[in-house]
């Protein structure tokens, strides 16, 4: 079983609805990610948060809006999707870089978003 | 750019026998290159790591090497099971500038028929 936990396993919503994603770990990791993952594609990078701080945004639509609120939990706030947003959202967790050989990458069993 | 790419696209094998999967890389400076397995809707799962020293490590029926000289690296399966059927991703770290961020391939669709 994963160690990184992420509810709701699937979120059907409107394009005027506002919903969200969460994610917990308690592997004491410091650094979260947010993935989102097409159909027979690889994951692309969301967000990254080191020590509860933003440090990454990929150039990411405002309708996405993610939230740190302790280094255990990682939230991404959806409001105004569009149908092309429907995908699987991956979190993960890892430790922050401290040189080879660390910092592997755990990842949630993924939330299934589909936009109407 | 760091790029990693991977071969074939997909695969289709019969249970029980062996295949391999490849990674090729341009990540610089290379920390770390790891192999997961998705199954279809599920997240990925770490398979193996490889740092620099590494040239061979093996996890039950799945053994990765690595040829941090012509940036290589590939995923042997042995005897392999129906749920072995899953797409394989290789993830390398590293990069200027101390940023962990690592690259994804874009996967080996692996099918293992009976």
């Amino acid at each position: 079983d994963t160690e990184v936990t992420q509810t709701p396993k699937h979120l059907v919503m409107g394009m005027t609805n506002k919903k969200s994603l969460k994610c917990e770990q308690h592997m004491g990791h410091r650094a979260m990610y947010w993935y989102k993952q097409k159909a027979k594609k690889p994951p692309e990078l969301m967000f990254v948060y080191s020590y509860e701080k933003l440090s990454i945004n990929e150039s990411v639509p405002s309708r996405f809006s993610p939230e740190c609120p302790n280094s255990s939990l990682l939230n991404l706030h959806l409001h105004a999707l569009q149908p092309e947003d429907s995908a699987l959202y991956l979190c993960a967790s890892s430790q922050p870089r401290q040189g080879a050989g660390t910092g592997e990458l755990f990842f949630g069993e993924g939330s299934r978003l589909t936009v109407l | 750019k760091n790029q990693v790419e991977q071969s074939p696209q997909s695969l289709i094998i019969l249970e029980g026998k062996n295949c391999t999967l490849q990674c090729n890389y341009t990540v610089s400076p290379f920390s770390n290159l790891r192999w997961y397995k998705q199954d279809t809707g599920r997240g990925p799962v770490s398979l193996t790591i490889m740092t620099f020293s590494e040239n061979t490590k093996s996890n039950g029926r799945y053994t990765a090497t690595l040829d941090a000289d012509t940036k290589q690296s590939s995923l042997h399966i042995t005897a392999s099971q129906l749920s072995d059927s899953a797409s394989y991703i290789c993830v390398v770290s590293g990069g200027s500038g101390g940023s962990y961020i690592p690259t994804f391939g874009r996967g080996t669709s692996l099918i293992v028929h009976p």
